[in-house]
Order: structure tokens, then C-alpha cells, then sequence
């Protein structure tokens, strides 16, 4: 399967600031994903990230909060806006090519103070 | 034995026991399933799958079984080594869509 890199692995950000995560894949991929997980939980899905065009978010998750991009079929970017504790989590960058398997970057652990 | 902790249920093995992680899934209607592996600070990697034709899968130490009849998952890992020690996310795919996560397991393996 192909090989997703994330940038940034971590960081601390400051309360009401905003971070853009970066999904690189090393291959074209049909579909991209942005997952968040939780100290301790398991994956919840934050949106899928459609090429040139908006992104489709799940319940719970909205474009002002969690703007994505995806410009082309190797990248995706997250933004996590206006940042409060409760966005404290990993967030994961995942690609998948037709009926197969998803493949996951290490993932971003963001802690916000 | 098997227990919930604070947030994941634990599994706690033997070294060279065998383990079974069990998994409900909730759409009737998925047709591919996998099991995934999570080390500390990595992102879940693939173990194996299963399509919904199939009742049973194996691998490498590892076979998959599919009951859909009550929508149950399982992963059997036979003799279990400390590296296998790690959470364990069953996923369930509808029709090519996006992963749904089941909770997952953590399995620690004792000495």
C-alpha cells in the first residue's frame, strides 16, 4: 500500500489560534480521510476530503471549525481553527484506493493549552 | 482475563497463548472488514481483512472469522509474542465508502 506522511507529528498551540496539517501520499489515491481519535478512543471520521471541491464532514463536524483542501490526489490539508483544550487529540490522515484497505499516517498529536 | 479499563477494554495473554479479540459491528449491510494494529504514537497498520462472502480468513499467526448472523468479528492471534501487545480497531466498510471504527481492544501480553 502507498505511504501517507503527516507534518506536523505534534505540537502545542495556544488557545484560539488555528494549526493546517499536512497529508502527503506517496501515490494517487481515490479517496482521502481525516480521522480524529481521542486519548484512549477509537476513530471517530472528521470529514472525507473530495478533490477540487468541498469536503463532506460527518455529524459533528463543520467546514469553520475543520476547513480541508485537497488540491490534488496526493495531498490533503486539515486546519484545526480557533483551538480550545477540548481539540486536544490525534488526528489522522488516511487514503484508500477503491475497495481495498485504508492506510494511515502516523498522525498529529496536538495539545492545546 | 478480560477487563474495561478507563477508557478500552484490556486483554491480558500469556506469552505463546493464543489470544481472541472479539468485535460487534452495527450495519448489517457492510461488505469488507479489517482488522487494524495501534502502537503507542503510530497510526493503526493493517493486519488482514475479510469480504462478507467469506466466513473465515487466515494469515500469518493471525485468522480472521465472520459471523454475520450476528454481526460478530473476531481475530484470533496464535502464540502470542510481547510485540503483539498493542490496540486492537475492527473496521467495517460499506460499498467502498469510509471506515467505521469499532472501539477497540488493548492486548497486553505478560511475560
Amino acid at each position: 500500500s502507498a505511504v501517507i506522511s503527516q507534518k506536523p507529528s505534534r505540537d502545542i498551540c495556544q488557545r484560539g489560534t488555528s494549526l493546517t496539517i499536512q497529508c502527503q501520499v506517496d501515490s494517487q489515491v481515490t479517496m482521502m480521510f481525516w480521522y480524529r481519535q481521542q486519548p484512549g478512543q477509537s476513530l471517530t471520521l472528521i470529514a472525507t476530503a473530495n478533490q477540487g471541491s468541498e469536503a463532506t464532514y460527518e455529524s459533528g463536524f463543520v467546514i469553520d471549525k475543520f476547513p480541508i483542501s485537497r488540491p490534488n490526489l496526493t495531498f490533503s490539508t486539515l486546519t484545526v481553527s480557533n483551538m480550545s483544550p477540548e481539540d486536544s487529540s490525534i488526528y489522522l490522515c488516511s487514503g484508500k484506493e477503491g475497495s481495498t484497505e485504508a492506510f494511515f499516517g502516523q498522525g498529529t498529536r496536538l495539545t492545546v493549552v | 482475563g478480560e477487563s474495561v479499563g478507563l477508557h478500552l477494554p484490556t486483554l491480558s495473554v500469556q506469552e505463546g497463548d493464543n489470544s481472541i479479540i472479539n468485535c460487534a459491528y452495527s450495519n448489517s449491510a457492510s461488505d469488507y472488514f479489517i482488522w487494524y494494529k495501534q502502537e503507542s504514537g503510530k497510526g493503526p497498520q493493517f493486519i488482514i481483512d475479510i469480504r462478507s462472502n467469506m466466513d473465515k480468513r487466515q494469515g500469518q499467526r493471525v485468522t480472521v472469522l465472520l459471523n454475520k448472523t450476528v454481526k460478530h468479528l473476531s481475530l484470533q492471534i496464535a502464540a502470542t509474542q510481547p510485540g503483539d501487545s498493542a490496540v486492537y480497531f475492527c473496521a467495517e466498510n460499506n460499498y467502498g465508502q469510509n471506515f467505521v471504527f469499532g472501539p477497540g481492544t488493548r492486548l497486553s501480553v505478560l511475560p
